[in-house]
């Protein structure tokens, strides 16, 4: 089945350092990429996606390419700040036989942003 | 706020007893979704409906959990006889239909917490 793994955490960096976490997948077909962000005590908020290979997806300063070769779709960005501290989430997204858009998710990531 | 809505945001409750929560999507989205997330883990799919047909559910749904969108807009999410397993946060989300759109984006609520004690 679909899965996906991403870098564990927790990941501490200090302020304006450059930021890199890992996901790579497993899925059958081609499926759409996603990162969401998870602020403390809130549900998730799509970062950012890319819905096929070499799309390279970006917002508020972070980065993602869709990399079909390697099946990564790591998140990248090169000046973080406090305010980033946050769980973030890699996730596929497949279609079922019901039309289902299935979200799978890995594990999250939690970054801390120290100043 | 047109955002997904949920409540109870919290909810802490005997074993053995039953709890409901409820979930408004975006105004006009047709898909619906459930989700639950326990403690350092990703969100794993429960159930999908669109309109108010329930096309899938995971087998993480056992026949204590029931899920229902009468009418096609908001839905419900029943748990009987609740055990200190099913302590998680439950994650509704929602999505449109848009023929030819690849990219469709799913939009989550902020989440039932869930203690089971």
């Amino acid at each position: 089945g679909d899965s996906v793994t991403q870098m564990e955490g927790p990941v501490t960096l200090s302020e304006e350092a450059f930021l890199t976490i890992n996901c790579t997948y497993t899925a059958t077909g081609y499926p759409s990429l996603f990162w969401y962000v998870q602020y403390p005590g809130e549900g998730l908020q799509l970062l950012l996606k890319a819905t096929k290979a070499d799309d390279k997806g970006s917002n508020k300063g972070f980065e993602a390419t869709y990399r079909k070769e390697t099946t990564s779709f790591h998140l990248e960005k090169g000046s973080v700040q406090v305010s980033d501290s946050a769980v973030y989430f890699c996730a596929l997204r497949s279609i079922s036989n019901f039309g289902n858009e299935k979200l799978t998710f890995g594990t999250g990531t939690r970054l801390t942003i120290i100043p | 706020d047109t955002g997904v809505s949920q409540n109870p945001r919290h909810k802490i409750t005997k074993r053995g007893q039953n709890v409901t929560f409820r979930c408004d999507p975006i105004s006009e989205h047709n898909r619906l979704y459930w989700y639950r997330q326990t403690l350092g883990q990703g969100p794993e799919f429960l159930t999908y409906f669109q309109n108010e047909a329930q096309l899938e559910k995971s087998r993480l749904l056992s026949d204590r959990f029931s899920a229902e969108r009468p009418k096609g807009s908001f839905s419900t999410l029943e748990i009987q006889r609740t055990e200190q397993g099913d302590s998680a946060m439950y994650l509704c989300a929602s999505s449109p239909i848009e023929l030819g759109e690849s990219g469709n984006t799913i939009y989550f609520g902020e989440g039932s917490w869930l203690t089971v004690v």
